[in-house]
């Protein structure tokens, strides 16, 4: 089975402008999470998805910062405008309930954002 | 949230050589996974141990619920088992899925 799917892998950009990631979870899983990793905060959640409804967004740095899940397949993470404090590794990850593993979670391979 | 604290934050290893990495956690657990952070970056599932022992070849990890810790142990270390270990829970009051993380051990493994 194919696993949790991040796009871009790299991104370069500059102060100001617009960077959407995009997320294909794995199929069947119900639960979305978008994490953020730097050197200085570790990994941090920002935002999950149940059944594709956004459940706790309070991670979520700021204003500038969105996600959306459309449907079961497909998130994306937006930031509009970027700074450099964006600057770091956001990772996608997946996860569904069942009884004897709830929570069990699968990381994309992230998309690593630079903000000059 | 519940507080995840890891020991040792790094740690140097000959090939060969045995380790523990342990994760303290500051309330009960419904949800404990261990990842490894490889040196490429990507966060790879090594055990789900909300309680009880687990082996997977030269790896097992051990969780102590009651105690609110878990270990993980690295058998006959290779170079291929460096990078970032984290230790990662989910309190029972939160919703199941959401994990709280460790700031992770490095380990580093020598030929």
């Amino acid at each position: 089975d194919a696993g949790v799917i991040q796009s871009p892998r790299h991104e370069v950009t500059e102060m100001g402008q617009e960077v959407t990631l995009r997320c294909k979870p794995i199929s069947g899983h119900d639960y979305l999470f978008w994490y953020r990793q730097t050197m200085m905060r570790g990994l941090e959640l920002l935002i999950y998805f149940n059944n594709n409804v956004p459940i706790d967004d309070s991670g979520m740095p700021e204003d500038r910062f969105s996600a959306k899940m459309p449907n079961a397949s497909f998130s994306t993470l937006k930031i509009q405008p970027s700074e450099p404090r964006d600057s770091a590794v956001y990772f996608c990850a997946s996860s569904f309930l069942r009884r004897s593993r709830a929570g069990e979670l699968f990381f994309g391979e992230g998309s690593r954002l630079t903000v000059l | 949230g519940i507080q995840v604290e890891q020991s040792p934050p790094d740690l140097i290893l000959q090939e060969g050589a045995n380790s523990t990495l342990r994760c303290n956690f500051s309330d009960s657990v419904n949800n404990l996974q261990w990842f490894h952070q490889n040196p490429w970056g990507q966060l790879i599932n090594l055990f789900y141990i909300p309680s009880g022992t687990k082996q997977n070849g030269r790896l097992s990890a051990t969780t102590v619920a009651t105690e609110r810790y878990s270990l993980l142990y690295i058998s006959s270390s290779q170079t291929t088992d460096s990078g970032v270990y984290f230790c990662a829970v989910s309190d029972r009051g939160s919703t199941l899925g959401r994990l709280y993380f460790g700031r992770g051990t490095q380990l580093t493994v020598w030929p």
